[in-house]
């Protein structure tokens, strides 16, 4: 069975642009959530999406926008880019909520903005 | 808010020892805990979890051990290996949605040989 696979896996971006990450998760799996990670702030929950729905928002500003689609699929979109958007974002797929099993994780986006 | 602090942030063990690492939560009523693996440029896998009707998991080398009262719980690490060198996170679900989890700030633990 295919991993959760992420795209592209390094880009780079100026500031007050916008940037669009996709998500393609484990066959069957529903839920897909994502995780900003930076150096010491640790794994920050963004989103989970479920069937289409988003189910529930993490403490980021509304730049941070994210969307499923009827295969499951998900994109994440920054929009605006701060330098402070540095991160690598990862996504992950699960059968259930993420507060109830096994996240399986993608290999992340690494993102610079410059 | 929900929050959950993870302590050390570094770690380092010689091979053979053990390593500890505590988390403490802010929901009283967080009912699931993994906690994962992330080698270095590699994903977070998971390693162990523990539900809250659970005081104490093992496997192998690996254990978990849960205090509802306090609110802590800790990853436990026998006979360490180079292989275990990684960073750690440890994660609670809050209760008022599964939907959610809410992630440790990591701790990197290195095993000196």
């Amino acid at each position: 069975k295919a991993g959760v696979t992420q795209t592209p896996r390094y880009l780079i971006k100026t500031r007050g642009q916008q940037v669009t990450l996709s998500c393609s998760p484990i066959s069957g799996h529903r839920s897909v959530s994502w995780y900003q990670q930076t150096p010491g702030q640790g794994l920050q929950f963004l989103f989970e999406y479920f069937s289409e729905t988003q189910r529930n928002k993490g403490n980021f500003p509304g730049r941070f926008s994210g969307r499923q689609f009827s295969n499951s699929r998900s994109e994440m979109n920054v929009s605006t880019l701060e330098l402070g958007d540095s991160a690598l974002y990862l996504c992950a797929s699960s059968l259930e909520r993420p507060g109830t099993g096994e996240l399986f994780f993608g290999e992340g986006s690494r993102l610079t903005v410059l | 808010g929900e929050n959950v602090e993870q302590h050390p942030s570094t770690l380092s063990v010689q091979e053979g020892d053990s390593a500890v690492i505590k988390c403490t939560y802010s929901d009283s009523a967080s009912n699931y805990f993994p906690w994962y693996k992330q080698e270095l440029g590699k994903r977070p896998q998971l390693i162990i979890d523990i539900r809250s009707n659970v005081g104490e998991k093992k496997d192998q080398r690996i254990a978990v051990t849960l205090n509802k009262t306090a609110k802590h719980f800790s990853l436990h690490i026998t006979e360490t290996q180079p292989e275990d060198s990684a960073v750690y996170f440890c994660a609670a679900s809050p209760y008022s949605s599964a939907s959610k989890i809410i992630f440790g700030s990591g701790t990197r633990l290195s095993i000196r040989p």
